[in-house]
């Protein structure tokens, strides 16, 4: 089975500024699927950004970008000008045929 | 909106009740899934269902089982509970779309197993 690791529990960060968050995953399939969520207080979980493993361009959404090294199997992700409802868990994901998998999240906060 | 709708936001039961959790989603998703979410250990999958009457388990399926007789319909039970199963639980479902699923969630079910 797949596995995911995100080895940040929490971290804060300073309005405006810019953070980044670790995730590396374990897989023996070459074609698969990555995910970045969002879980603010609400507990409702948003999608943020994905990433399709066959594509070397990282994938950008606004202010969210990820930097996705396949050979080392790592898929962090970049918050630039970092606002306030950004403050959630953020949860790594792997997708291989429909079978999801999380890590065990970062909690980000940020600080006016 | 697609909507992902679990049956109880708060949910107390006591250990060795039968206890069923509901999920319905509105987009005609062929994929759903069962999560429990405990702090330090992310979401963990427990079964998930890719079609009706069909059923997978995940990582965690002891002590659970599913049912999904009807597409938007996926039900976790827990058949005898146990204070170790008090925990969130999150249901979702996904559809595939420009070949890679994206997956919609449930508010979750905070579950106290007493």
């Amino acid at each position: 089975a797949q596995t995911v690791t995100q080895s940040q529990p929490e971290m804060s960060v300073q309005e405006a500024e810019t953070v980044t968050l670790s995730c590396t995953y374990d897989t023996s399939e070459n074609n698969y699927y990555l995910f970045w969520y969002k879980q603010p207080p609400s507990r409702q979980m948003i999608l943020v950004i994905r990433q399709e493993a066959y594509k070397q361009q990282n994938a950008t959404e606004n202010r969210f970008s990820v930097n996705f090294q396949k050979a080392a199997k790592s898929f962090s992700l970049k918050i630039s000008d970092s606002q306030l409802g950004d403050t959630a868990m953020y949860f790594c994901a792997t997708d291989n045929n429909n079978d999801m998998r999380f890590g065990a999240g970062t909690r980000l906060t940020v600080k006016p | 909106d697609v909507k992902v709708t679990q049956s109880s936001r708060y949910l107390v039961k006591r250990t060795g009740e039968k206890v069923f959790l509901e999920c319905v989603q509105d987009m005609d998703h062929e994929n759903m899934f069962w999560y429990r979410q405990d702090p330090g250990l992310g979401l963990r999958l427990i079964y998930f269902s890719y079609d009706v009457k069909m059923k997978e388990k995940g990582d965690i399926p002891e002590g659970y089982s599913v049912s999904r007789e009807k597409k938007e319909r996926f039900s976790l039970i827990l058949e005898s509970a146990s204070t170790n199963q008090t925990s969130m639980y999150l249901c979702a479902s996904g559809g595939w779309g420009q070949k890679s699923q994206k997956l919609f969630f449930g508010s979750g079910t905070q579950l106290s197993v007493l």
